[in-house]
């Protein structure tokens, strides 16, 4: 049983550019979470979605990002337009919600903008 | 605002000691506890706690959650050089769009030295 699968593991953007990363939850999880990590930081959730849903989106920037969880394929997390503070690492962690809340994390992608 | 503090932040040990972690929180509905172990990729998750008094063992590691004062510990005995990690503990909250989020500690710096 595949674990979360997270693409590409390491993102490098000039400043300007936009930033696509891509998550697959664990089979049999609807869940999807986004966790940025700055560094020496502990992770920040940013949004919590599942299916053609965005369920919370507290933690994330008003402008510039955006998040989507398709009927069908990955989750994906959008940066438009990105600044050097955007580098990061950003880990996605799937769940099946009520049947099971443990959230299981990806190997993350590492974004670093020039 | 939820908060999670873990101590210490940085923990450095002879192999074949033991050492405790810890975790306080302060949040508003609490649903669960999460430790979580985190090595240069993904946070793997270790337990995840969310009745008073009850400890969870996994071999050399076992925690325990205190509901009433609000706080955990994770206690690793017999460390060996492969528990070096950072070691995380998240709290698992509702959201008033009725979602569960994590909220992340900082971590603690675990070092296992031969």
């Amino acid at each position: 049983n595949a674990g979360v699968m997270q693409n590409p593991r390491h993102l490098v953007r000039r400043r300007g550019q936009e930033a696509r990363l891509r998550c697959s939850p664990m089979k049999g999880h609807s869940h999807v979470y986004w966790y940025r990590q700055l560094p020496e930081e502990g992770l920040k959730f940013m949004v919590y979605l599942q299916k053609e849903n965005i369920i919370d989106e507290s933690g994330m920037p008003k402008e510039r990002f955006s998040a989507e969880f398709p009927k069908e394929g990955p989750s994906i997390l959008r940066i438009q337009q990105v600044v050097r503070g955007d580098s990061a690492a950003y880990f996605c962690a799937s769940s099946r919600g009520l049947l099971g809340n443990e959230q299981f994390f990806g190997p993350g992608t590492r974004l670093t903008v020039l | 605002e939820d908060k999670v503090v873990q101590s210490p932040l940085s923990l450095v040990v002879h192999e074949g000691d033991t050492v405790t972690l810890n975790c306080s929180y302060e949040v508003t509905n609490f649903r669960s506890l999460l430790w979580y172990k985190q090595e240069k990729k993904a946070p793997t998750f270790l337990f995840m706690l969310t009745s008073s008094g009850i400890e969870k063992k996994s071999g050399r590691l076992s925690s325990i959650l205190d509901k009433k004062e609000l706080f955990s510990i994770l206690n690793i005995t017999a460390t060996q050089t492969g528990d070096s990690a950072i070691y995380l503990c998240a709290v698992e909250v509702a959201s008033s769009q009725g979602a569960q989020k994590l909220v992340f500690g900082q971590g603690t710096r675990l070092t296992i030295n031969p």
